[in-house]
């Protein structure tokens, strides 16, 4: 069974860098036809998309978000990464890590984490 | 911008059927596939339509998805509500360029 699990800082200080890791396990992350992203959730808020990657390092990205985002692979260890640079308030959410069926939907999520920005 | 818009909040009687639509800003909403996820509380989301009618295994037939052209939307459709239906339901699909876009959510209570 395919999991799907988030790390990192739980709490990031404003005009900082956001990181987190999403490892996978029970699949290999250069399988064909997916593609891996990012969702986040503010509190009680909808769902955004930040962005996707292909093994290949192939990236996609939110035009919102596409100034600040840097999605990274890893195929060594079965990962994917995301910077948000020059973090805000407004960027307090949990953060998701999905895989994404090539221009279908994100069938198999992480659990999320909560990135709190707050000095 | 390409968006999607869903009403806000839906509620319905155990039993009865109820519908949540999707619509598309501008452009085809048939010309890219259509999916729907519902949230619970304090969970990820889970996949109830993709394709724009299709049902992942374990989602029972009570749920359905279609679309129409000529509204420029989407719809989830969920017969014989039940309580624990009640959660809330995004439906996605992609912009002119092929990125993600998510509806806002609409929270479906049964009451």
């Amino acid at each position: 069974q395919l999991q799907l699990q988030e790390s990192g800082p739980g709490l990031v200080k404003p005009s900082e860098t956001l990181s987190l890791t999403c490892t996978v396990s029970g699949g290999s992350i250069s399988s064909n036809s997916y593609y891996w992203g990012w969702i986040r959730q503010p509190p009680g808020k909808g769902l955004e998309w930040i962005g996707i990657i292909y093994y290949s390092g192939s990236t996609y990205y939110n035009p919102s978000l596409k100034s600040r985002v840097t999605i990274s692979v890893d195929t060594s260890k079965n990962q994917i990464s995301l910077k948000l640079s020059s973090v805000t308030a407004a960027d307090t959410a949990v953060y998701y890590c999905a895989r994404h069926i090539t221009m279908i939907n994100f069938d198999y999520w992480g659990q999320g984490t909560l990135v709190t920005v707050s000095s | 911008n390409f968006m999607l818009t869903q009403p806000h909040s839906v509620s319905e009687s155990p039993g009865k059927t109820v519908t949540i639509s999707c619509t598309g800003s501008s452009g085809s909403i048939a010309s890219n596939y259509v999916q729907w996820y519902q949230q619970r509380p304090g969970s990820a989301p889970t996949t109830v339509i993709y394709e724009d009618n299709q049902r992942p295994s374990g989602v029972p037939d009570r749920f359905s998805g279609s679309i129409d052209s000529s509204s420029n939307s989407a719809s989830l459709t969920i017969s014989g509500l039940k309580t624990e239906d009640e959660a809330e339901y995004y439906c996605q699909s992609f912009d002119s360029s092929n990125l993600v876009v998510f509806g806002g959510g609409t929270k479906l209570t049964v009451l």
